[in-house]
């Protein structure tokens, strides 16, 4: 079965600062997705990549940046000059590419930024 | 502008009523989710749907079920609520593709409390 770990419950830092946000997966399977989404105080989930297991190239956008290591099963999140509006629940997460499974997101716990200006 | 909506944003109920949580998408995805939300637990599936009629199970279904009689609504069926599912309910819709499943969309939540 496969597993995401969020190790961070929560961070706080002040705006402009620097934030990387970690998350570790766990899976026997060689094709899989992982995925970002944030979760605002007003509650909807939104979505901000999607990346498969076979594209280790790391991603920018803006101020958002994600580093994809298969070598460690790590899929982390950096926010660069952070701002208030980052402020939110972030969630990592991961699908299989087999099957049935390849509908089920498994979600980790989440790591709440706060961002103080 | 796409869109998932959850027919209520807080609903109260007591322990033993029937709670029906209603979901309705408009991007004509085939692919439906319900998932419970809570402090600590981060976000788990309850059922899913990948067409009408059609309904998987999650890693949660205990105490649930679903309804999915026309492609835009997934229905959330508690039968007898109990007090351990208070919780906020997220409704989610996406296109399946060729490598798994692609973008959830989701609702603002429902947050359920039973007494």
């Amino acid at each position: 079965a496969q597993k995401v770990t969020q190790a961070q419950t929560e961070i706080s830092v002040v705006e402009k600062e620097d934030v990387t946000l970690d998350c570790v997966y766990e899976t026997r399977d060689t094709t899989y997705y992982l995925f970002w989404y944030k979760q605002p105080p007003s509650g909807e989930l939104v979505f901000l990549i999607r990346r498969n297991s076979f594209d280790e190239q790391n991603e920018i956008s803006g101020r958002y940046s994600w580093n994809f290591q298969k070598s460690t099963s790590s899929f982390n999140f950096t926010i660069t000059a952070s701002q208030v509006v980052d402020s939110a629940v972030y969630f990592c997460a991961l699908t299989l590419n087999s099957g049935g499974s390849n509908y089920k997101l498994t979600f980790g716990k989440g790591t709440l930024l706060t961002v103080n200006p | 502008d796409v869109k998932v909506t959850q027919s209520s944003r807080y609903l109260v109920k007591r322990t033993g009523e029937k709670v029906f949580l209603e979901c309705v998408q408009d991007m004509d995805h085939e692919n439906m989710f319900w998932y419970r939300q809570d402090p600590g637990l981060g976000l788990r599936l309850i059922y899913f749907s990948y067409d009408v009629k059609m309904k998987e199970k999650g890693d949660i279904p205990e105490g649930y079920s679903v309804s999915r009689e026309k492609k835009e609504r997934f229905s959330l069926i508690l039968e007898s609520a109990s007090t351990n599912q208070t919780s906020m309910y997220l409704c989610a819709s996406s296109f399946p593709t060729s490598g798994g499943t692609g973008e959830l969309f989701f609702g603002e939540g429902s947050r359920l409390t039973v007494l």
